[in-house]
């Protein structure tokens, strides 16, 4: 089975500007998650879907950060306008069930500078 | 809360014993294990559910004591391929939320 796919891999942008990250989850998987990490710290929930509902947004950072799942297949993470503060890897991770005995599994991140 | 990991980073030699500890200040439900190589995803190892079970992935296996509210993970006889950052992940409370530490770096040398 396909993984979960996320892209762009990389993503330098200014102070100001605005980025879009996708996210294809494991096909048949409804529950969808954003992670964020900080170099050297830890990686920091910021959402979760299930299917194309938001069942968890408490750690989005702010207003300028909007995700959206429609349909309940991909998900996109938009930061706009971007900060410094935003730069990091954002994981993107799907599980087919949830709760304490459902594992993640990760995509490959989307390593975002913003300069 | 976020779980606190001890070590933060650690060196070893190939074939070295290593343990990981991840403890919290609050009642756990489960606690998740998992690998990120660097640039790469980071991996799923295993999952321990209430109940102070044990489990096992190769040589690498896991506790969990519900009452102290920490779980530590055993790498026997390390392998080159052990390298990486790892993280645990804790859920306490009703929410789904997967909160994890800040990871420990296991570095294998020949």
């Amino acid at each position: 089975e396909a993984g979960v796919t996320q892209f762009p891999s990389h993503s330098v942008i200014e102070k100001g500007q605005t980025v879009t990250l996708r996210c294809d989850p494991i096909s048949g998987h409804d529950n969808l998650y954003w992670y964020r990490r900080v170099m050297g710290k830890e990686i920091k929930f910021l959402l979760h879907f299930v299917k194309e509902s938001k069942q968890d947004e408490s750690g989005m950072p702010n207003n300028r950060f909007l995700a959206e799942r429609t349909g309940g297949t991909y998900s996109t993470l938009k930061v706009q306008p971007a900060e410094l503060e935003d730069s990091g890897v954002y994981f993107c991770a799907s599980s087919q069930g949830q709760g304490v005995g459902s594992p993640l599994h990760f995509g490959n991140g989307t390593r975002l500078t913003v300069t | 809360q976020q779980p606190v990991q001890s070590p933060q980073a650690v060196i070893l030699r190939e074939g070295e014993d290593a343990v990981i500890n991840c403890s919290s200040s609050k009642a756990l439900y489960s606690v998740h294990w998992y690998r990120q190589k660097h640039g790469e995803a980071p991996v799923f190892l295993m999952i321990l559910l209430k109940g102070g079970e044990q489990k096992g992935h190769e040589k690498i296996s896991a506790s969990f004591n519900e009452k102290k509210q920490q779980s530590s993970l055993y790498l026997t006889a390390s392998q080159l391929s052990y390298s990486g950052t790892y993280f645990c992940g804790t859920y306490g409370g009703s929410n789904y939320k997967l909160t994890f530490g800040k990871g420990t770096l296991l570095t294998v040398n020949p």
